[in-house]
């Protein structure tokens, strides 16, 4: 199956300053990236999609200008989680289409832990 | 209510116990099913494709009824590294994100 790699996996900061994750495909293209959070023992939670060369579409709730995405080329997206709080201490997963067997489906980058102090 | 439903468990089963995992979506536009593996502060990793057909990967069968909207995992002569929750997956015509159950969470004793 597709690689899709994350970094970094584990991040503490201060509240109030920024943080940058980094999503890459590896040896496939992606056009369409998504970004997950989840909290501990709950379900995954699509923030938003990530869209090479446009702008990222959001869920319902999320705020864009709080988590600021960026698709600049096929095999980067990055989100970055600007003016950090305790609350968004979270699990933050990115995800790539790719192909398994004939059907698509989503591979996931190993995550990345978020803990703000 | 949930478009993908599922029974959050845990389920404890012995070593070499079969165990199933059921799960029921809601939306008719759903195309295509997945079982995941989620391992405890790990990211998901597709487990298999579910089949119309229904269809086996070694120790696990997955089965799919479109009638009834459900969706099943049959695991046989379980591991203790089965341990870990099992997400059903669904894709849904129209969306480009795959649909996620909350998981059901199944624990293997020694």
């Amino acid at each position: 199956g597709a690689v899709v790699s994350q970094h970094p996996s584990r991040v503490i900061c201060k509240s109030g300053t920024s943080v940058k994750i980094e999503c890459r495909s590896l040896d496939f293209q992606a056009t369409t990236m998504f970004w997950y959070r989840q909290f501990p023992k709950k379900s995954l939670m699509l923030m938003a999609t990530s869209n090479e060369g446009s702008k990222a579409t959001y869920e319902q709730g999320v705020e864009k200008d709080k988590f600021l995405i960026n698709h600049a080329s096929l095999t980067l997206s990055t989100l970055t989680v600007t003016s950090a709080h305790p609350e968004d201490s979270s699990f933050y997963i990115c995800s790539a289409r790719g192909t398994s067997g004939s059907k698509e489906t989503q591979y996931f980058g190993p995550g990345t832990r978020l803990l703000v102090l | 209510r949930k478009e993908v439903e599922q029974d959050p468990g845990p389920f404890n089963v012995p070593e070499g116990a079969t165990v199933a995992f059921n799960c029921t979506y809601s939306n008719s536009a759903s195309q295509s099913f997945f079982w995941y593996r989620q391992d405890c502060r790990k990211e998901p990793k597709l487990l298999m494709s579910v089949y119309s057909s229904g269809n086996e990967d070694g120790r696990f069968t997955a089965q799919l009824n479109r009638a009834s909207q459900y969706i099943s995992l049959l695991i046989r002569d379980s591991k203790l590294s089965d341990s870990a929750t099992y997400l059903c997956v669904v894709r849904i015509e129209g969306r480009r994100a795959l649909t996620f159950g909350s998981g059901t969470r199944l624990q293997v004793q020694p």
